[in-house]
């Protein structure tokens, strides 16, 4: 079976770093994905890993290690917009090339 | 730049009634899915279509239906609605022989069943 782990909430403060952890055991791996997502709107794309390593973009990046299973994203200098959930997502290489997600990350950010 | 389009946005549904959730894409791509999202569960897929005329079967397909006749369509059925199918419904759709194959989300259909 698929079983993709992640912390249901976090609170950090404006202006600070947040880390969040996504661990994973999947039955094949084609890359993980993070999303984030808005109350009440779409899962929107953040990052794509597919080799181990940091992968940056901005304000955030993304960690992956596929011998652990583990990924995480880090978001810098935190705005009150990025209260969000975040959605850790592992693509599957079977003939769908779906995506497993995990139950998400409520983060919360306060002044 | 339309992207995924899903409608309706909301809907409340009678037990035993059934109806159809449209997904239309404009991006020429191959993979379409569904998604269903509840508190604390995530995303859970339940049917995907990898091309025009073949669908498959995700996580939680019992109660639903797909069909893909296009490229563009991708129609979610309910056959009898329950309680139990309260939830958020996503459509996406990606590339998938692009290097990122990164999936494109519709705004989502959130359903009501009583």
């Amino acid at each position: 079976g698929q079983n993709i782990d992640q912390p249901t909430e976090m609170t950090a403060t404006e202006g600070a770093i947040v880390q969040i952890n996504c661990t994973y055991q999947t039955s094949g791996f084609n890359g993980l994905f993070w999303y984030q997502q808005h109350a009440g709107e779409a899962p929107t794309f953040l990052s794509y890993n597919v080799l181990d390593g940091l992968e940056e973009k901005g304000r955030f990046s993304s960690f992956l290690s596929r011998s652990k299973g583990y990924s995480y994203l880090l978001l810098k200098e935190l705005q009150m917009k990025d209260s969000a959930s975040y959605l850790c997502a592992v693509l599957l290489n079977n003939a769908g090339n779906m995506l497993t997600f995990g139950g998400g990350t409520r983060l919360m950010v306060k002044p | 730049n339309a992207g995924v389009t899903q409608t309706p946005k909301f809907q409340v549904l009678k037990t035993g009634q059934s109806m159809t959730l449209q997904c239309a894409q404009d991006m020429n791509h191959e993979y379409m899915s569904w998604y269903r999202q509840d508190p604390g569960m995530g995303l859970r897929l339940i049917h995907y279509s990898v091309g025009a005329g073949i669908t498959d079967q995700g996580e939680v397909p019992n109660g639903y239906n797909v069909s893909r006749s296009t490229t563009e369509d991708f129609p979610l059925r309910l056959l009898s609605a329950a309680p139990s199918q309260t939830s958020v419904y996503f459509c996406a759709s990606s590339a998938p022989h692009r290097a990122n194959t990164e999936a494109f989300f519709g705004q989502g259909t959130r359903l009501t069943v009583v």
